[in-house]
């Protein structure tokens, strides 16, 4: 059963729009949950993240909006351009005990010029 | 440095043999991660080091095994390869809950 679900397996958008992807995911004990970015031949990166205490969290082109009763958030990338084109991975961590990350399976975006 | 290095990059292997992967960094992070990502699905953890503690998911217990001989090395061992070992295996540190820093990744192909 997969404990962090997102949506969509790929996204294409023009350059200029904003870009939403979607997450949701199972176990209410996750408090942390970071955002990913991974070019081809490289490895993830950590690009945003936000912790369930908050409900939005920007930062610059990047925001994320995260819905606790819901249990989904979702990663905005305004005026999107070219070389936003990667992998997006939501991952998911517990506040205490096991704090490892749980991925999604991802979501490939393509930004079209 | 923030570099996560994974030797091999690319890594073939027959069927049955074993395999050994390497990892390291120089951040001091105290924990160390192997992650097993296979095409459209989800990296998944197989295990981690915490210090010099080995926990490993119940679910890949008995197919990998790993060894952090010091703070900045981790392996990835596969005692007998088989095709559905195939798949990219991510090394990641941490120091703790903080960030996550991500190797770019050993693709192993078992043939």
């Amino acid at each position: 059963q997969q404990q962090v679900r997102q949506s969509s397996q790929s996204l294409t958008v023009w350059e200029g729009e904003t870009a939403i992807l979607n997450c949701s995911y199972e176990n209410s004990a996750f408090d942390y949950f970071p955002w990913y970015q991974q070019f081809p031949g490289e490895g993830p990166a950590l690009l945003i993240a936000i912790r369930s205490v908050s409900d939005k969290k920007e930062d610059g082109r990047f925001t994320i909006f995260f819905n606790k009763r819901e249990k989904n958030l979702s990663l905005h990338i305004k005026d999107s351009q070219p070389g936003d084109s990667a992998t997006y991975f939501c991952a998911a961590s517990r506040a205490s005990g096991s704090w490892q990350l749980i991925f999604g399976s991802g979501t490939q975006l393509t930004v079209m010029p | 440095d923030t570099t996560v290095k994974q030797n091999p990059r690319y890594k073939l292997a027959r069927v049955g043999k074993p395999v050994n992967l390497i990892c390291s960094q120089t951040m001091n992070h105290d924990t160390m991660y192997w992650y097993q990502k296979k095409p459209n699905q989800a990296p998944k953890l197989l295990l981690f080091y915490y210090d010099k503690i080995l926990n490993r998911e119940a679910d890949t217990f008995e197919k990998f095994q790993s060894s952090r001989p010091n703070n900045s090395f981790c392996s990835l061992y596969i005692g007998s390869a088989g095709l559905e070992y195939s798949a990219m295996y991510l090394c990641a540190s941490s120091r703790g809950r903080a960030e996550v820093f991500f190797g770019k990744g050993t693709r192993l192909t078992v043939v």
